[in-house]
């Protein structure tokens, strides 16, 4: 079955740096993968996804790249806030009969603390 | 933004009990799956749900557990005799029909085991 792999587990910032998360998967078929934000006790959120038919995609200051050769894909936060600190979870999943996705496989989660 | 909502947000059971959580997935949603988080840890499928069967399980989803949808609206899991280390953070998410529909998840329901 599939693994994620995320690293590091702990990442601290100066605000206003560039937070860079990395994950590896292992299934070649898996074609989705998004990224969550989870803050403390509270839902995981979707800040943003790619699928496997595209090499890079941005929103404002979240971009996720994806190898699909290397089997990796990154999250970059830019001009990092105090207010991006929380966890973040990599996920990927392949589509199932159906035409939605399989489930999400995730990593084990960055905590990222973003300092003032 | 419709949202995907999770009732009791926490649960505290004895061991052995059965316990039932239970989730409003979005309305026109078709996908329905539960995960969840042991404390610190990553989120764990559990099971998914489409058209009225399950579509996938993982090694976790044992015979202790059960879902379903029970009418147009709720999607339940049900498990049936509760161990200490069933206690965990429990997700239910919802996406729709393509392979475009991302998984909107609920606020969680945190279920304690003592």
């Amino acid at each position: 079955g599939e693994n994620v792999e995320q690293h590091p587990s702990t990442l601290s910032v100066q605000e206003g740096d560039s937070a860079v998360i990395k994950c590896t998967y292992s299934d070649s078929a898996s074609n989705y993968f998004p990224w969550y934000k989870q803050e403390l006790g509270k839902r995981p959120q979707l800040i943003i996804d790619i699928r496997s038919n595209v090499g890079e995609k941005k929103d404002q200051r979240i971009a996720v790249t994806l190898n699909k050769t290397a089997k990796h894909f990154s999250l970059h936060i830019t001009e990092t806030q105090p207010e991006d600190s929380a966890v973040y979870f990599c996920a990927a999943s392949s589509m199932n009969y159906g035409g939605s996705q399989g489930n999400l496989i995730f990593g084990k989660g960055t905590k990222l603390s973003v300092k003032p | 933004e419709p949202e995907v909502t999770q009732t009791p947000s926490h649960q505290v059971t004895q061991m052995g009990q059965e316990v039932i959580l239970r989730c409003v997935p979005i309305s026109n949603h078709l996908y329905f799956y539960w995960y969840r988080q042991i404390l610190g840890q990553k989120v764990e499928f559990l099971v998914s749900f489409y058209n009225n069967e399950i579509s996938e399980k993982s090694e976790i989803f044992d015979d202790q557990f059960s879902v379903e949808r029970p009418d147009g609206s709720n999607f339940t899991l049900k498990i049936r005799s509760t161990k200490l280390e069933d206690s965990a953070m429990y997700f239910c998410a919802s996406s729709g029909q393509g392979g475009d529909q991302p998984q909107h998840f609920g606020d969680g329901t945190r279920l304690s085991i003592l």
